[in-house]
Formats: structure tokens, C-alpha cells, sequence
């Protein structure tokens, strides 16, 4: 069954320093997302992506923050000058059929800015 | 707001029981989403249930909705030790994609 990807599954890095973390969604999507989960607390909303534009994004999604699709199956999440509190977990999230349909999560990049 | 609220926060039973699981909502909704998540795991997609929809199986899950009371339920029967985890709703509103994640409820299944 497809499903997404995400790479790496850890990232350390320091306080300051960009990281970029990367998604390959199921390859006939058409619909990306960003949610992060900062450890013990909910699941939230950074952005929504579609036909190479944000689609929505949320307040924590600041100018520290872009998403970009590189190729035809990448998605990619960059955080320009980490701080100590964008230490989470990443996920990035597909669907296909539409954009208020099933979104499928992949497994996570967990993120901790020292 | 959008945000599910799951409840109970905590449920323990043994294997083979039940488990029922509620979400309230408070807007009007296009669907309500229910996702599974094994402790710092990524999240599972387990149904989707559409506004104009009542109820919905899959496997060993049965969802229901009531749109008026703005509730949903989750019923996991027969349950088993693989199913311990947290389980979330996601009601969607019209005219946006984010889902919106409660807190959950952690759900224990001991064999």
C-alpha cells in the first residue's frame, strides 16, 4: 500500500541553523500538509500546499518557516533560523481526492534544536 | 472552534472488551476524521465519516455521527493489546483542509 515518507526520521541541530526536512508524498496527491507535535502536546496545522501555492497556512507558520516542491515528488519543509522551541515532531500528510478528504501522515521527523 | 474534543482522556480495559470513545465538535462540519497514534508514532488514518453519514464500519471500528448534538463516536470491539494507543477526531469544516487535533483519548488494552 503506498504511503508516505519522511527523511531524516531524527534531526539534531543547533539553535541558529537551517534545516530542511523532507517528505515524499503518495505519488498521485496532489494535496501536501505540514503538522508538527510538540512532545505532550496536540498535533497542529502549519500549512497546506496545492498547485505549487500555499493553500492555507497557520499563525505559527511565520516568515521562519517555507515549503517548496522541488521536483515531482518531494515536498520539503525549511526552517531557516531554528529555535529552541521548534524542537518536535514533524509530520507531513497527503490526499489525493481532494482537499477536504482522507489525509494520510507519514511517520514523523523528529526535530530537536539545541 | 473546529477543534475535537475526545473523551474520556484515559480508558483501560482488558482484551476482548469494548472501547467507546466520544469527540464533540463545535462548528458545522464536512466530515470528522478519526486517527490512531501509537506513542510518538506518526498518525494512522482509521475513517472517515461525511456530514450526511450516520454511521460507518470498518474491521472491528464502528463510527457514528450525530450532527446536531455535533458528536461523534469511535467503538473498537473485541479489542486487543496492538490496539493500546492514542486515538484523535478531526472534524473539517467546509472551505478549509486543516484538521484541527484534540488532545485525544489514551486508550490501555491489557492481554
Amino acid at each position: 500500500e503506498p504511503e508516505v515518507t519522511q527523511t531524516p526520521s531524527h534531526q539534531v541541530t543547533q539553535m541558529g541553523q537551517e534545516v530542511i526536512l523532507r517528505c515524499v508524498p503518495i505519488s498521485n496527491h496532489l494535496y501536501f500538509y505540514w503538522y508538527r507535535q510538540i512532545l505532550g502536546q496536540k498535533v497542529e496545522f502549519l500549512v497546506s500546499f496545492y498547485n505549487n501555492e500555499i493553500s492555507e497556512k497557520s499563525e505559527i507558520f511565520d516568515d521562519q518557516f517555507s515549503v517548496e516542491r522541488p521536483d515531482g515528488s518531494n515536498f520539503t519543509l525549511k526552517i531557516r533560523s531554528t529555535k529552541l522551541e521548534d524542537s518536535a515532531m514533524y509530520f507531513c500528510a497527503s490526499s489525493g481526492d481532494g482537499s477536504q478528504e482522507t489525509q494520510y501522515f507519514g511517520p514523523g521527523t523528529r526535530l530537536l534544536v539545541l | 472552534s473546529q477543534q475535537g474534543e475526545e473523551d474520556p482522556q484515559a480508558l483501560s480495559i482488558q482484551e476482548g472488551e469494548n472501547a467507546t470513545m466520544n469527540c464533540s465538535y463545535k462548528t458545522s462540519i464536512n466530515n470528522l476524521q478519526w486517527y490512531r497514534q501509537n506513542s510518538g508514532r506518526g498518525l494512522v488514518h482509521l475513517i472517515l465519516i461525511r456530514s450526511n453519514e450516520r454511521e460507518k464500519h470498518s474491521g472491528r471500528l464502528r463510527v457514528t455521527l450525530d450532527t446536531s448534538k455535533k458528536s461523534s463516536s469511535l467503538l473498537i470491539t473485541a479489542s486487543r493489546a496492538a490496539d493500546t494507543a492514542s486515538y484523535f477526531c478531526a472534524p473539517l469544516r467546509y472551505n478549509t483542509d486543516k484538521l484541527i487535533f484534540g488532545t485525544g483519548t489514551r486508550l490501555q488494552v491489557f492481554p
